[in-house]
């Protein structure tokens, strides 16, 4: 079965500064799709970035980066220039594709705190 | 840009009642989904819709749930005979089509007492 591990329930991280949050996964699938989303105090779900399992590069948004380790299963987010409206939850998520139908599986989310 | 929005923002019921969750997806999308969210614990996958038909389900969606698209425009959730245990907040996600993203909406918190 398919599952998504967020082993570090909060962190914090100084503005300006650099944060890395850890996400490992299980499959078997070979090509899949992974996901950073952001759950700020409202609640909504909002995605940060993606990264699909048979490109090599990791993929950039501005400030969100990732660091994508296939064989590890290894999917981690790192946010540069940290800014106060960082603050949030965050999922990692997998998505997971089945007789045609898809879905999203979620890990349990952390915390990150901006200190200013 | 293009949204999902969800209405109620924040609907409270009393156990046993009949809720319904409504949600508007994308206009040009084609895949909706139910997710929930337990405060504190990770989003959950509830089912997912296509083709008006229900594509998958979890465990989670037993027979008081159901799901409906009356008009091609609204997506709900019907939740009938409520529990406490069914107090979340419920997220509607909508895609274009297979492979691509999950759009969601910004929630429904259902508070059943």
């Amino acid at each position: 079965a398919q599952t998504v591990t967020q082993s570090q329930p909060e962190m914090s991280v100084q503005e300006a500064e650099t944060v890395t949050l850890s996400c490992t996964y299980d499959t078997s699938e070979s090509d899949y799709y992974l996901f950073w989303y952001k759950q700020p105090p409202s609640r909504q779900m909002i995605l940060v970035i993606r990264q699909e399992a048979y490109k090599q590069q990791n993929a950039t948004e501005n400030r969100f980066s990732v660091n994508f380790q296939k064989a590890a299963k290894s999917f981690s987010l790192k946010i540069s220039d940290s800014q106060l409206g960082d603050a949030a939850m965050y999922f990692c998520a997998y998505r997971i594709t089945q007789g045609g139908s898809e879905k999203l599986v979620f890990g349990k989310g952390m915390k990150l705190t901006v200190n200013p | 840009e293009p949204e999902v929005t969800q209405t109620p923002s924040h609907q409270v019921t009393q156990m046993g009642q009949e809720v319904i969750l409504r949600c508007v997806p994308i206009s040009n999308h084609l895949y909706f989904y139910w997710y929930r969210q337990i405060l504190g614990q990770k989003v959950e996958f509830l089912v997912s819709f296509y083709n008006n038909e229900i594509s998958e389900k979890s465990e989670i969606f037993d027979d008081r749930f159901s799901v409906e698209r009356p008009d091609g425009s609204n997506f709900t959730l019907k939740i009938r005979s409520t529990k406490l245990e069914d107090s979340a907040m419920y997220f509607c996600a909508s895609k274009i089509g297979q492979g691509t993203e999950q759009y969601f909406g910004p929630g429904t918190r259902l508070t059943v007492t």
